[in-house]
Order: C-alpha cells, then structure tokens, then sequence
C-alpha cells in the first residue's frame, strides 16, 4: 500500500497570506488528523477528522481549519498567516480496529516571510 | 490525556540493546501505552503499543510494569538507523476514535557505530 503522502512538500508564504495544505491517506483509512511541529512547541495536534466530520480539534486559533472529502482526502488552510505559522506540518491517517496507531505522511514545511 | 515522563537523551552501541525507560504515575486503567518516534527529516512512526501485558513485534519489545506506572521501550539491537526521538505517549480509547496524540519532549537516541 501506498504511505500517506502530503502536497507540497515544502512552501513559502508571506505574512497575511493563506495558504492550503493536502493530505491523501492511506488507501482504506477513514481517519485524518494534522499536527503542528515547531522547535519551540514540539508536536502539537490541530484537528482529526473522519468521515468528512471534524471529531477532534486542539487548541489553534480560528485561522486554522480543515475539510475532509468523501474519498478520505483531507485540506487544512491557514489564512492571516503569521511569521509564527511557519512549521512543519504533518498529516497522519489511521485505519479503525488497528490498535489505533496513525500512520504519518512526510509533512509539507511552511515558512512564512 | 496523562502525562508521560521520559529522559531528554540517551547514547547506545551500536548492536547492543537499547531501553528507553518512560513514567506515567498518573496512568488509567483505560490508557493504552503508545511509542512513536521520529527519524530525522521524517514524519513520526508508529513503534509499538499495549495495555497491561508485554508486547513484542518486528520493531521493539514493551515492556510494561504490573502497575502500569512505568513502561520501557527495547531495541534488541540497536542499529544507526534507529537514531531519532522516541516519544511515549498515552491514549484514551474513545470508542472507534483514534483521538489526537499527546506529544512531549521525548527521548533523543543517538546510536554510535
């Protein structure tokens, strides 16, 4: 099977732009969630969604936000970014009844100017 | 989620076995005991987790303290290719829902040759 992939990998933004990251899960899994990795904040989760409804969401200002498709696909925009956006962004899919564990994508790095 | 205690950093021969030790006096009885870890330049991967009794697959060893206090992690064999942070992590079964992971600071290994 084909790993989560996550489009593109890397990107650079100027502040008060938006931006859209993408996240194709693993063939068969229904579950999404994004994570937030900083060097000062370490891994930080943003928000899971499954069967196209967010079921769990961190603790991220409104500006972040994320979508999932009827093929499982998952979006999650950034809009007003901020210098403090930039990060590595992670998706991880997970497939239920597998003892939970999430499978993680490469991760799309923002930088933001 | 509980927390999890881990030290900052750890050395090892190579092929020589390696245990990461992790606390987590606050455990549930309903907590399974997860560990993640992350290779440089990657997204996290999934390592192994378990409840109660020790698990063994074709990564690592777990081994979990009768009062669930504490856990370690075993490399049987400790290659430069498993150099990278290793997280624990604890988890609430919230029904079907994989929930989000609670990242801390984890474990840097360094492997040396």
């Amino acid at each position: 099977k084909a790993g989560v992939t996550q489009t593109p990998r890397y990107l650079i933004k100027t502040r008060g732009q938006q931006v859209t990251l993408s996240c194709s899960p693993i063939s068969g899994h229904r579950s999404v969630s994004w994570y937030q990795q900083t060097p000062g904040q370490g891994l930080q989760f943003l928000f899971e969604y499954f069967s196209e409804t967010q079921r769990n969401k961190g603790n991220f200002p409104g500006r972040f936000s994320g979508r999932q498709f009827s093929n499982s696909r998952s979006e999650m925009n950034v809009s007003t970014l901020e210098l403090g956006d930039s990060a590595l962004y992670l998706c991880a899919s997970s497939a239920l009844g597998q003892g939970n564990e999430q499978y993680f994508g490469p991760g799309t790095r923002l930088t933001v100017t | 989620d509980a927390k999890t205690t881990q030290p900052n950093s750890m050395e090892s021969n190579e092929e020589e076995p390696v245990h990461l030790p992790c606390n987590h006096s606050t455990i549930s009885g309903t907590d399974y005991i997860h560990w993640y870890r992350q290779l440089p330049s990657q997204g996290p991967e999934y390592v192994i987790h378990g409840l109660t009794s020790n698990v063994n697959n074709r990564m690592a060893s777990l081994a979990i303290a009768e009062d669930r206090k504490s856990s370690t992690l075993i490399l049987h064999r400790a290659t430069l290719r498993d150099a990278a942070v290793y997280y624990c992590i604890l988890r609430y079964p919230v029904g079907g829902s994989q929930g989000n992971l609670i990242f801390g600071k984890g474990t840097k290994l360094s492997v040396k040759p």
